[in-house]
């Protein structure tokens, strides 16, 4: 069946050093991923996305990783700031870039030591 | 603030009563859709709306469950007969679909609290 789903439910970092969270997906359909962040008490909030056409795409001090061969998704956060401390959801569809009906995976909470 | 508003942010009820939610999505957004988040999991999908169309609802959702967006403006989720089970955030999305890939915007959601 379809699946979304994570590594690491929880990551540590120093501010200052680099963040990287993993996700894995089982629907070989699947064809755009999104990366969203959640802080306590709001809602998702869009990181950056990706195309299965890509292997990369960088964003302000974000990079998402897709291998399709090993169906492995990563986020990259560079300089890990006190701010970027939330819970992160890698989401995918396979509705050729409409995001309609997401499938999210559980969540990696990523806290950020001063 | 996403300029998605839900209310209200709290919500709490006895078991077998009904409760309606309300999402007023950013106001040149034709799809919103309806989300549901338990603790420690990512948000599910319950149902979606183009304009005024109620395009597609999940498997998983109950029949106690009714969404509406009768002028393609706000939405209101209805819960009848709640269930304990029922607790959850639910969450409200917007967006503006042209054409290429298409950004959610997610409210603050509505918890939900059934004793």
């Amino acid at each position: 069946g379809e699946s979304v789903g994570l590594h690491l439910p929880t990551l540590s970092v120093q501010e200052g050093d680099n963040s990287i969270i993993n996700c894995a997906y089982s629907n070989s359909a699947s064809d755009y991923f999104i990366w969203y962040k959640q802080e306590s008490g709001k809602g998702p909030q869009f990181i950056i996305d990706i195309r299965s056409n890509m292997d990369k795409r960088q964003g302000q001090r974000v990079t998402v990783l897709l291998n399709k061969t090993v169906k492995h998704l990563s986020l990259q956060i560079a300089a890990t700031q006190p701010g970027d401390s939330a819970v992160y959801f890698c989401a995918e569809t396979h509705r050729g870039g409409s995001q309609g009906n997401l499938i999210f995976g559980k969540g990696t909470k990523l806290s950020v030591k001063p | 603030d996403t300029g998605v508003s839900q209310n209200p942010r709290h919500k709490i009820t006895k078991r077998g009563q009904n409760v309606t939610f309300r999402c007023d999505p950013i106001s040149e957004h034709n799809r919103l859709y309806w989300y549901r988040q338990t603790l420690g999991q990512g948000p599910e999908f319950l149902t979606y709306f183009q304009n005024e169309a109620q395009l597609e609802k999940s498997r998983l959702l109950s029949d106690r469950f009714s969404a509406e967006r009768p002028k393609g403006s706000f939405s209101t989720l209805e819960i009848q007969r709640t269930e304990q089970g029922d607790s959850a955030m639910y969450l409200c999305a917007s967006s503006l679909r042209t054409g290429g890939n298409e950004k959610l915007f997610f409210g603050s959601g509505t918890q939900l609290s059934v004793l």
